[in-house]
């Protein structure tokens, strides 16, 4: 079946542009996560969503980032007044249920602020 | 949060088996051991968990200490698509947090 897809799989853009990442989970998966990959480190979490609502954001590094899912399904993560330092690779995960469920994650979008 | 410790990187030859370790000394009793694998310009994928017994799947074995203090992911005959950063992270089935927090893996490298 399909696994969980993300577009763009790139994006350049510039300081102080606003972007948003999109997330297509696995059909019928309630959690979906939000993951940021620098460079040489594993991924760090953002947000966790639990159907519609937010159940975790306590990763967002600050007022800049925010998230949605008003459907439970698709998810969009978007950023404001882009800074450099926000390049990294977004990763988006989703699992069955939420606990400990396996997470099955997406290719990821290469975010390169110039 | 528990921690795990993990070696930054090791080698093996292609069709040998690979034993990586991972210490996570301050482990709670509802901490499960679970490992993702993340290959080159991939997202991260689950390998395999388990609580206080051995586990065997189709990708790998988790060997976990008595103690529960340690645990080994053992590929039994490393190919080179093999080679990927393992990452070991405990989760607690308890706990508040449904989150993954990944540490800096043990990047592993097969030798054809």
């Amino acid at each position: 079946g399909a696994g969980v897809s993300q577009t763009p799989s790139n994006k350049v853009t510039e300081k102080g542009k606003y972007v948003e990442l999109r997330c297509d989970p696995i059909s019928g998966h309630t959690a979906l996560y939000w993951y940021r990959q620098s460079l040489g480190q594993g991924p760090e979490f953002l947000i966790y969503f639990q159907g519609t609502g937010a159940a975790d954001d306590s990763g967002l590094p600050n007022d800049r980032f925010f998230a949605v899912r008003p459907e439970g399904s698709v998810s969009t993560l978007k950023i404001q007044r882009t800074e450099r330092g926000d390049s990294a690779v977004y990763l988006c995960a989703s699992s069955l249920q939420s606990g400990i469920d396996t997470q099955y994650f997406g290719p990821g979008t290469r975010l390169t602020v110039l | 949060d528990a921690k795990t410790t993990q070696p930054n990187s090791m080698e093996s030859n292609e069709e040998e088996p690979v034993h990586l370790p991972c210490n996570h000394s301050t482990i709670s009793g509802t901490d499960y051991i679970h490992w993702y694998r993340q290959l080159p310009s991939q997202g991260p994928e689950y390998v395999i968990h388990g609580l206080t017994s051995n586990v065997n799947n189709r990708m790998a074995s988790l060997a976990i200490a008595e103690d529960r203090k340690s645990s080994t992911l053992i590929l039994h005959r490393a190919t080179l698509r093999d080679a990927a950063v393992y990452y070991c992270i405990l989760r607690d089935v308890v706990g508040a947090g449904n989150m993954l927090t990944f540490g800096g893996g043990t990047r592993l490298m097969v030798k054809p």
